[in-house]
């Protein structure tokens, strides 16, 4: 079964507008990952959010863990052209990342 | 795609015969898997190794076998009994816990004819 469920599966927005993409999962983990995937190329790691931790940030991303609600959401801000792809989120748990299908971001230059 | 590499980009399978794809990984990882990719879907767990000469099955086992015969590689053998091998196929790996960070190859694209 899948670990994550982002929301929304599409997204497409002007170059500069910020991207906010979510992400469910069910169970507990120790950890929520998010990955880029440019089309027909292996997934980049993004950033890691640990359970303990409830905010992060990396450059233009800013990432969120709720753990009560067992929910997390990826900002990209200030978008870009080259931000187009499809982004997953991943649980990490004792059965290791269990990924969910993905939030394709279209940038419109 | 950091220090992994698969090989073939691309490669096609006739009707049951056996194929495999390949992985290496010079990151000096313990852990290594395969996940199968369809389209506008996630990725599903095929196989995962956390040491040489061992391997657990993931989600979707059935119709796949691998080996590990060293740290550095981990080939994929997608067998004649896997009757919907159409799909993309990634190779990743990580430094030893399953749930850290993953560093995945640029994957090999199956088709049948």
């Amino acid at each position: 079964s899948q670990q994550g469920e982002e929301d929304p599966q599409a997204l497409s927005i002007q170059e500069g507008e910020n991207a906010t993409m979510n992400c469910s999962y069910k169970t507990s983990i120790n950890n929520l990952q998010w990955y880029r995937q440019n089309s027909g190329r292996g997934l980049v790691h993004l950033i890691l959010i640990r359970s303990n931790e409830r905010e992060k940030h990396s450059g233009r991303l800013r990432v969120t863990l709720d753990t009560s609600k067992k929910s997390s959401s990826l900002l990209i801000t200030a978008s870009r052209a080259a931000d187009t792809a499809s982004y997953f989120c991943a649980g990490g748990g004792a059965d290791g990342l269990t990924f969910g299908k993905g939030t394709h971001l279209i940038i419109q230059p | 795609d950091g220090g992994i590499t698969q090989s073939p980009k691309y490669l096609f399978r006739k009707e049951g015969q056996n194929v495999t794809l390949s992985c290496e990984q010079n990151l000096n990882h313990d852990a290594m898997y395969w996940y199968r990719q369809d389209p506008g879907q996630g990725l599903r767990l095929i196989y995962y190794s956390q040491i040489v000469n061992d391997f657990q099955k993931g989600d979707i086992a059935e119709g796949y076998s691998v080996s590990r015969e060293k740290k550095e590689s981990f080939p994929l053998t997608v067998t004649s009994a896997q009757k919907n091998p159409t799909a993309f196929y990634l190779c990743a790996s990580s430094m030893l816990a399953r749930q850290e960070t993953q560093y995945f190859g640029p994957g090999t694209r199956l088709l049948v004819l």
